[in-house]
């Protein structure tokens, strides 16, 4: 079945060690997403890339990176996590993001614990 | 700027039917989606409006006025499983060439026996 898959499914890091969290996709979309989610929260917008284009959201953190080095793959590195970021990361795609329905497909998240 | 509002919490009965409504504020709107969430697991995906009108997916519907900024989505014969986050979520064009989703804080609905 094409999905979006998520590695680790539970990550635990300590104060300041830097940890990278994976996203792999079989459904050949353009768009891949990284969401911010904490506890009764929305999820919240982190970036995207529209195929290799890289868009960052305003207000999120220099400490949150990401990679795309292909199609199928996206990473996000968090340089020096803090206690703050303790919270769900969701992947998603999406085939287009300019109209049409083109709901995005989530992962079924990474938990990171910061210790 | 960006607004959407929904309830935080609703309770329901099993067999019964349930409307969570969605209110929102964007400027350069391109669609609504309603996801479903359960505890700890990743959103899916449920409906989408970008017509004024009702769409209707089995026991699940969805209405949308963008006149009034104002959604809901309908669960009948509601059962135990429908115990979830459900979160109203706009496309917002402004946001450049790909358009981005903008969620709600979602609606936790606890269905009761």
């Amino acid at each position: 079945d094409a999905m979006v898959i998520q590695n680790p499914r539970y990550q635990v890091t300590q104060f300041g060690k830097p940890v990278t969290l994976s996203c792999s996709q079989t459904l050949n979309h353009n768009v891949m997403y990284w969401y911010q989610q904490k506890s009764s929260q929305a999820p919240k917008l982190l970036f995207h890339y529209y195929d290799k284009d890289f868009n960052n959201e305003a207000d999120t953190p220099d400490n949150f990176q990401s990679r795309r080095p292909n199609t199928s793959f996206c990473f996000l590195d968090i340089r020096s996590p803090g206690l703050g970021d303790a919270a769900m990361y969701l992947c998603a795609t999406s085939r287009d993001g300019r109209g049409g329905r083109n709901e995005q497909f989530f992962g079924p998240g990474t938990r990171l614990t910061v210790l | 700027g960006q607004n959407i509002d929904q309830p935080t919490e609703m309770t329901a009965t099993e067999g019964a039917i349930v409307q969570i409504n969605c209110t929102y504020q964007t400027s350069g709107f391109n669609g609504l989606f309603w996801y479903q969430q359960h505890a700890g697991e990743a959103p899916t995906f449920l409906s989408y409006n970008v017509l004024d009108g009702l769409e209707e997916k089995g026991r699940f519907s969805s209405f949308l006025s963008r006149s009034k900024g104002y959604s809901y989505l309908l669960l009948k014969e509601l059962q135990m499983k429908d115990s979830a986050s459900y979160l109203c979520a706009v496309r917002d064009r402004s946001g450049g060439a790909t358009n981005k989703l903008i969620f709600g804080t979602g609606t936790l609905l606890a269905v009761q026996p």
